[in-house]
């Protein structure tokens, strides 16, 4: 059980283009999902808190114009990279909470997605 | 703020070495910790955790206790094997946040990468 998946797990496109990237908790309901980046043999950086139904909660530095986040159901969030640029290309990774989940700050993670920019 | 702060890698070992990677914090509260564990290729997975002071969590042969004294939640293994290899990040959830909107929001170490040999 609780298993996050993410699509797609590698994307390639050109500057200037926008990449949608979908996370889903396929066996359970998340009222929060999270969305990190990973640069290469650093640690994860959290860009935002996604809550079903609400707008994203973005951390400091992180634009929400360029990093749109949409979490319309229990099990899907997308996070859309906006005209995309060479130094957008890193790894991102969402998590997900288990809303039924009696641990309530346990995260299961998707495998990410690794996008480069050319 | 937060801050987890863990021993600089890479680790190399022989197999059955022992293993033990640093991780100090500072937080405001009472955080719960956490282990993850990122396999090659992989998302990251739990490997244990505690949340409050003096708690030990273990598992797969790995432990760690909350120090609240030393603010440290060091990883422990007595006998390494090689499929251990991998990528290894602390971790403290934050347990503010008004309405449990930023509710276990992760704030995560380096990353110690862990290599170990036949």
């Amino acid at each position: 059980g609780a298993v996050v998946s993410q699509h797609p797990s590698r994307v390639i496109c050109k500057s200037g283009t926008s990449v949608k990237i979908e996370c889903r908790s396929l066996d359970f309901q998340a009222t929060t999902m999270f969305w990190y980046r990973q640069f290469p043999k650093q640690s994860l950086m959290l860009m935002a808190t996604s809550n079903e139904g609400s707008k994203a909660t973005y951390e400091q530095g992180v634009e929400k114009d360029k990093f749109l986040i949409n979490h319309a159901s229990l099990t899907l969030s997308t996070l859309t990279v906006t005209s995309a640029h060479p130094e957008d290309s890193s790894f991102y990774i969402c998590s997900a909470r288990d809303v039924l989940a009696g641990a309530r700050d346990e995260q299961f993670f998707g495998p990410g997605t690794r996008l480069t920019v050319l | 703020g937060n801050s987890v702060t863990q021993m600089e890698g890479p680790v190399t070992l022989s197999e059955e070495a022992f293993l033990t990677i640093n991780c100090t914090y500072t937080a405001t509260g009472y955080p719960s910790l956490f282990w993850y564990v990122q396999y090659p290729g992989e998302g990251l997975q739990l490997l244990l955790k505690a949340t409050k002071a003096d708690d030990k969590g273990s598992n797969k042969g790995f432990e760690a206790t909350y120090r609240k004294e030393t603010t440290s939640f060091h990883l422990e293994k007595g006998s390494v094997q090689v499929s251990d290899s991998a990528v290894y990040f602390c971790a403290l959830s934050d347990h503010s946040g008004a309405g449990g909107t930023s509710y276990g929001k992760l704030t995560f170490g380096q990353g110690t990468i862990l290599t170990v040999h036949p």
